[in-house]
Formats: structure tokens, sequence, C-alpha cells
């Protein structure tokens, strides 16, 4: 199954720009790269998904490497309601959620 | 329009006993996928049924079981209940089962096994 892997926890600063990484060495050629958020106490959400070009939606960007080996999730500007557990997931047949960065926002 | 609703919102079990979870997805979606989450774990993919069928499963035993009703809605079955399947399960729902759809979670079933 691909994986991914991502840094346990990343920090920022309010209305900075913060840059989650995540590694797909594995990835095949079909795969979608996903990400979502959850945030404290409540189920995930939708951040924004791609297969091969970068992507913008009003949430956020998503970089992907030109071997597909690698993302970038990028929140242009991080207010404190951005405090969550972001996961990077690959999605084929199967649905593997690795475990996650916890981005901290400091005021 | 109404969300993915689950339930119920918590369920206490004693070791031993079967568990049922259920699931409503969004109007209009065929896709239902299981997840658990143990605490301070990240997510683990169980079921994804789609059009009334199981489309693949994660690694977990036997005892966790699901169908899916001809209105899409879902159950998760879980027999044996053992203390480790305490967790918070969520279900999603997506419009089907392409890749390029995202997926929409309910709030979550809190199981307690004793």
């Amino acid at each position: 199954d691909a994986k991914t892997t991502q840094p346990n926890s990343m920090e920022s600063n309010e209305e900075e720009p913060v840059h989650l990484p995540c590694n797909h060495s594995t990835i095949s050629g079909t795969d979608y790269i996903h990400w979502y958020r959850q945030l404290p106490s409540q189920g995930p959400e939708y951040v924004i998904h791609g297969l091969t070009s970068n992507v913008n939606n009003r949430m956020a960007s998503l970089a992907i490497a030109e071997d597909r080996k690698s993302s970038t999730l990028i929140l242009h500007r991080a207010t404190l309601r951005d405090a969550a557990v972001y996961y990077c997931i690959l999605r084929d047949d199967k649905i593997i959620f690795g475990k996650g960065t916890r981005l901290h926002i400091l005021p | 329009e109404a969300g993915v609703t689950q339930s119920p919102t918590h369920l206490i079990k004693t070791r031993g006993q079967q568990a049922t979870l259920r699931c409503s997805p969004i109007s209009g979606h065929t896709s239902v996928y299981w997840y658990q989450q143990a605490l301070g774990l990240g997510l683990q993919f169980l079921l994804w049924y789609d059009e009334g069928e199981e489309r693949n499963r994660g690694n977990f035993p036997p005892r966790f079981s699901g169908r899916q009703f001809p209105n899409y809605s879902s159950e998760l079955n879980v027999n044996a209940l053992e203390l480790e399947d305490s967790a918070l399960y969520l279900c999603a729902s997506s419009l089907d089962l392409a890749e390029t759809y995202e997926q929409y979670f309910g709030p979550g079933t809190r199981l307690t096994v004793t």
C-alpha cells in the first residue's frame, strides 16, 4: 500500500505562511494526493487534492513535486483557527491516512 | 443540506458483546467509508462501501464487518468486543467511488468497551 510520511508537529506564527510537507515516495501513477485536517473534537474536513499539477482553492494551495514523490500544503496566512492535525493521504483502492502533522499556531 | 449523520453518539459495551454503529450519508452520495480513531492515534481505514458492495477493507480482523443498504446508509458491526476496540468511529461519504471526490465526515460514534 502506498504510504505517506509527515512530520509529527510544526509551529507557525499567526498571519504567516505555513508549508506542510508530505513524502510519498511509493506513489503510483494513478494515486490522487488528498489533504484533510481535523480540528479538535471534530471529524476531519477536506482541504484540497491534486494529481500532478499544483492546485489552489479558497483554503490552501497544493504544490506537487515533478516526480510526485512529495507534496506541500501551503496555508498562505495562518490563523488560530488553522490549528489542527493535517493529514496527507493517497487515494487508490485503499485509503491510507498517516498519523498527520499537528500544526500549532502561535499568536 | 444535511451532513453525514451517525448514531449513537456514544456507546458503552462490555468485552465480548457486539456493537452496531449506524451512518447516513449525504443525500446523493453512494460511497460510505468507516474509520477507527483510537485515542491519540491517526485514522485507520476500516471499510469502504459503494452501491451496496464492499469495495475494500483495511487491516482489521473479520469481527469488524458492515453493510450498505439500498438507501446508501451503512452499518458497522463489531463482534466479540475487546478493550482495544474503544475508539472514535468515523463515517464519511463521497459522491461516488472516484478518487477525485472528497469525503465528508460525520461527528463520529464514541465506543467504550469495559
